[in-house]
């Protein structure tokens, strides 16, 4: 079936560096990838999405694109704050059925 | 975006009782919600998906006797924990779209942690 899989965390990293977090995908047919965060104690929240290869999804300074022949949806932002410090989740989502969703990855940010 | 509703955010109980937990869409029509569990430090584990008026799908593996869910209405979704145990101790979320389609946005609640004494 299909599956979601990102790095595994934590990652540490200080106020403006440089992140990355790597998502792939296993699935049949072209699901549509999302990035949601959850802060903590609270619900998850749509960070980006991307509907089809190539296309980028961005917010709040975060990019990610779908990248179809690597099958990968990386999560990068150029200068990381204490204020993203956060859980980032990678999933996946095909004909209106329930998002698939990675592990999840911890980042913490450092002043 | 739209809201979605999760009560209560944290319920303790008594091992062998049951719990009920709702999960309402404030602002829009939901004809499908999902139930997922999430672990300490694990991923969100996909439950069921309740429609309304129909009874739910549990995933494999999920026992529905257990986890009783009912969406009697295009707002409400409720999860009912009957005789918990300590091992049912989780975080639980639901979660709907305000519009069909795999592109579309998925809200979620806050959460609920059930904690089992």
């Amino acid at each position: 079936g299909d599956s979601v899989t990102q790095m595994e965390g934590p990652v540490t990293l200080s106020e403006e560096a440089f992140l990355t977090i790597n998502c792939t995908y296993t699935a049949t047919g072209y699901p549509s990838l999302f990035w949601y965060v959850q802060y903590p104690g609270e619900g998850l929240q749509l960070l980006l999405k991307a509907t089809k290869a190539d296309d980028k999804g961005s917010n709040k300074g975060f990019e990610a694109t779908y990248r179809k022949e690597t099958t990968s949806f990386h999560l990068e932002k150029g200068s990381v704050q204490v204020s993203d410090s956060a859980v980032y989740f990678c999933a996946l989502s095909q004909a209106g059925t329930a998002l698939i969703f990675g592990k999840g990855t911890t980042l913490s940010v450092s002043s | 975006g739209a809201v979605v509703s999760q009560h209560p955010s944290r319920v303790i109980c008594k091992s062998g009782t049951s719990v009920k937990i709702e999960c309402r869409s404030l602002d829009f029509q939901a004809t499908t919600m999902f139930w997922y569990r999430q672990f300490p430090k694990q991923s969100l584990m996909l439950m069921a998906t309740s429609n309304e008026g129909s009874k739910a799908t549990y995933e494999q593996g999920v026992e529905k006797d257990k986890f009783l869910i009912n969406h009697a209405s295009l707002t409400l979704s409720t999860l009912t924990v009957t005789s918990a145990h300590p091992e049912d101790s989780s975080f639980y979320i639901c979660s709907a779209r305000d519009r069909p389609g795999q592109n579309t946005e998925a809200f979620f609640g806050q959460g609920t942690r059930l904690t089992v004494v």
